[in-house]
């Protein structure tokens, strides 16, 4: 079985400082790991993945992040917040090994950027 | 330009109906998904088809249909049997092998009146 978790409902953080948002996975082979980003009444746009290699991995919009192996985690980055950076993150996750490519998705973390 | 497309942006059901929403994706995906979702709880998988003419349960199939005839197409069904169907409803697609993620439509808000 595969799972992920977002163990942060909500982040909040001023505009121009740095942003985590935090992810932890569970699988039984090697993770394939997702970001992706949802405004408000609109669908989940991608912004990262991990797949293999380098453990930073660089996305979209400035975003980037983490695979910590001996962590199982997969954390969100940002050097700078900007306010329109304000929306709903999901983290998501499949087993590399599997068939198929079902992933597994995370609650979500609401990201409140402030001025 | 390819894409996935989801319609109405917004419905409208009354008690003890059935409302279809519909799912078109261009971009040539095998596999296709439903989720629903509530705030608080994430994306909860309805159903999900990896090939035409063949699809599997979710996390929370009760109360919900599919059909999978085109490889374009994926609708959902909300039936009577759903007694909390209000809810937005999110389809995706994706290629059915390797690494990829989904590609996401716009969704459709339910609501029941």
């Amino acid at each position: 079985a595969q799972s992920v978790a977002q163990p942060e409902d909500q982040v909040n953080v001023a505009e121009g400082n740095p942003l985590t948002v935090k992810c932890t996975y569970s699988v039984s082979g090697n993770p394939y790991l997702f970001w992706y980003v949802q405004y408000p009444n609109r669908g989940l746009q991608f912004l990262l993945k991990y797949i293999t290699g380098d453990n930073l991995v660089k996305g979209s919009y400035g975003f980037e992040a983490e695979f910590n192996k001996s962590q199982t985690s997969f954390h969100l980055k940002k050097p700078s917040a900007l306010v329109s950076d304000s929306a709903l993150y999901f983290c998501a996750v499949r087993d590399g090994g599997g068939g198929g490519n079902k992933l597994t998705f995370g609650t979500g973390t609401q990201l409140k950027v402030e001025l | 330009d390819g894409g996935i497309t989801q319609s109405p942006k917004y419905l409208f059901r009354k008690e003890g109906q059935n409302v279809t929403l519909s799912c078109e994706q261009n971009l040539n995906h095998d596999a296709m998904y439903w989720y629903r979702q509530d705030p608080g709880q994430g994306l909860r998988l309805i159903y999900y088809s990896q090939i035409v003419n063949d699809f599997q349960k979710g996390d929370i199939a009760e109360g919900y249909s599919v059909s999978r005839e085109k490889k374009e197409s994926f609708p959902l069904t909300v039936t009577s049997a759903q007694k909390n169907p209000t809810a937005f409803y999110l389809c995706a697609s994706s290629i059915d092998r390797g690494a990829y993620g989904y590609t996401f439509g716009s969704g459709t808000r339910l609501t029941v009146v």
